[in-house]
């Protein structure tokens, strides 16, 4: 089965930084990579995904890069705001929508 | 806003109960989706719907009993449950395809359940 890791678990920065998020798959068969934000309380919201046969996708202050050769897809914000400051999912997928998602990393914006 | 509406957003049950889960999406979506979260953990998928029939069951425990009536509603039956049940339960949707792949899943805020 598939396995996934992201990494950092945590991340602090100062409004206005930048923020990376990795995240490592084991399974060659995965073809669906997005990133879901979850705020307390809430349900996760889909900000942004890749299909395998693009490298990269950008949507303003967010954007994901896949390396499928390295199984490994990242999730950059830039110009963080406090309200960006989430847990952000990566989850990628495969056959049948079986998303499995990463363990989660909590990133906290400082104003 | 997310287009998929789950009720009750809150829900305290004893372990003799019998409770229902219900999610529901107008966005003309074939599959359906409940996914469970624990405490500071990321969602496991429970079960998928697909043209309202059941195809994935990640091995749930037989106390929970999804069922599909329509191709809009997805409703989440509980019985005799256990303290170590209480978590989020969250209900997803999305277009469905021959393969399912790739489709984007879009999550409703889900529903806390407290099994006392």
């Amino acid at each position: 089965g598939e396995n996934v890791e992201q990494h950092p678990s945590t991340l602090s920065v100062q409004e206005g930084d930048s923020a990376v998020i990795k995240c490592t798959y084991s399974d060659s068969a995965s073809n669906y990579f997005p990133w879901y934000k979850q705020e307390l309380g809430k349900g996760p919201q889909l900000i942004i995904d890749i299909r395998s046969n693009v490298g990269e996708k950008k949507d303003q202050r967010i954007a994901v890069t896949l390396n499928k050769t390295a199984k490994h897809f990242s999730l950059h914000i830039t110009e963080t705001q406090p309200e960006d400051s989430a847990v952000y999912f990566c989850a990628p997928g495969g056959g049948y929508n079986k998303l499995i998602f990463g363990a989660g990393t909590r990133l906290a914006v400082h104003p | 806003d997310t287009e998929v509406t789950q009720t009750p957003k809150h829900l305290v049950m004893g372990m003799t109960n019998k409770k229902s889960l219900k999610c529901e999406q107008h966005m003309g979506h074939r599959a359906m989706y409940w996914y469970k979260q624990k405490a500071k953990k990321p969602p496991e998928l429970m079960f998928v719907y697909s043209y309202e029939k059941l195809s994935i069951n990640e091995s749930v425990p037989s106390r929970f009993s999804p069922e599909c009536p329509n191709s809009s509603l997805l409703n989440l039956h509980l019985h005799a449950l256990q303290p170590e049940d209480s978590a989020l339960y969250l209900c997803a949707s999305s277009q469905a395809s021959q393969t399912h792949s790739g489709n984007t899943i879009y999550f409703g805020e889900g529903s806390w359940l407290t099994v006392v």
